[in-house]
């Protein structure tokens, strides 16, 4: 089986601009969650999707957002960006969300 | 709120020896799982070992292994035979009911030839 994908693997925005990831999860794995990572915060947990509904979410402003497809595939978007968003944006798959997580390579977002 | 710790930053040990990496963690769930996970430099988390807090018996994947002492809330990984590839970031993390992964701040392991 393919592993979890995310697009772009790297990105370079301006303060004030949005930004949109995308995640393919394993095939049959119905549950995608987002997870922020930043060398002072850690990995922290942004939200979880599951069968297009986000089912659980995290302690981040409204600026973050995320939608799920009937195939699974997640976004998540993040608009005006702040310098402080700049950080690596791992997506992680899992058949159920009960079970463990499967991640993706991530997308490094530099905000400027 | 559920937290994970660890208390070490940084660890190294040479090729071949063994090395623990210690976790801590705090919750009122008596049902959850618990987690280590690898990220290698550059490179995509990867789960090392997994464990249910109902079993008992400490979960083992080849080289890894755990020692997971719920009443203490302590889960400490444990790698045998180190490798030059075991040099990773490694991540605690925990998942209670509402199955979002809790994540201690990780230890930077090398392993020195």
């Amino acid at each position: 089986k393919a592993g979890v994908t995310q697009t772009p693997r790297y990105l370079i925005k301006t303060r004030g601009q949005q930004v949109t990831l995308s995640c393919s999860p394993i095939s049959g794995h119905r549950s995608v969650s987002w997870y922020q990572q930043t060398p002072g915060q850690g990995l922290q947990f942004l939200f979880e999707y599951f069968s297009e509904t986000q089912r659980n979410k995290g302690n981040f402003p409204g600026r973050f957002s995320g939608r799920q497809f009937s195939n699974s595939r997640s976004e998540m978007n993040v608009s005006t960006l702040e310098l402080g968003d700049s950080a690596l944006y791992l997506c992680a798959s899992s058949l159920t969300g009960y079970h463990e997580q499967y991640f993706g390579p991530g997308t490094r977002l530099t905000v400027t | 709120a559920q937290t994970v710790t660890q208390s070490q930053p940084e660890m190294s040990v040479q090729e071949a020896e063994t090395v623990t990496l210690s976790c801590t963690y705090d919750t009122s769930e008596n049902n959850y799982y618990l987690f280590w996970y690898k990220q290698p430099p550059s490179r995509q988390m990867i789960l090392v070992i997994r464990q249910e807090a109902y079993k008992q018996q400490n979960a083992t994947e080849n080289r890894f292994s755990v020692n997971f002492q719920k009443a203490a809330k302590s889960f400490s990984l444990k790698i045998s035979d180190s490798q030059l590839g075991d040099t990773a970031m490694y991540f605690c993390a925990y998942a209670g009911n509402n199955r979002k992964l809790i994540w201690g701040l990780g230890t930077s392991l090398a392993v020195n030839p």
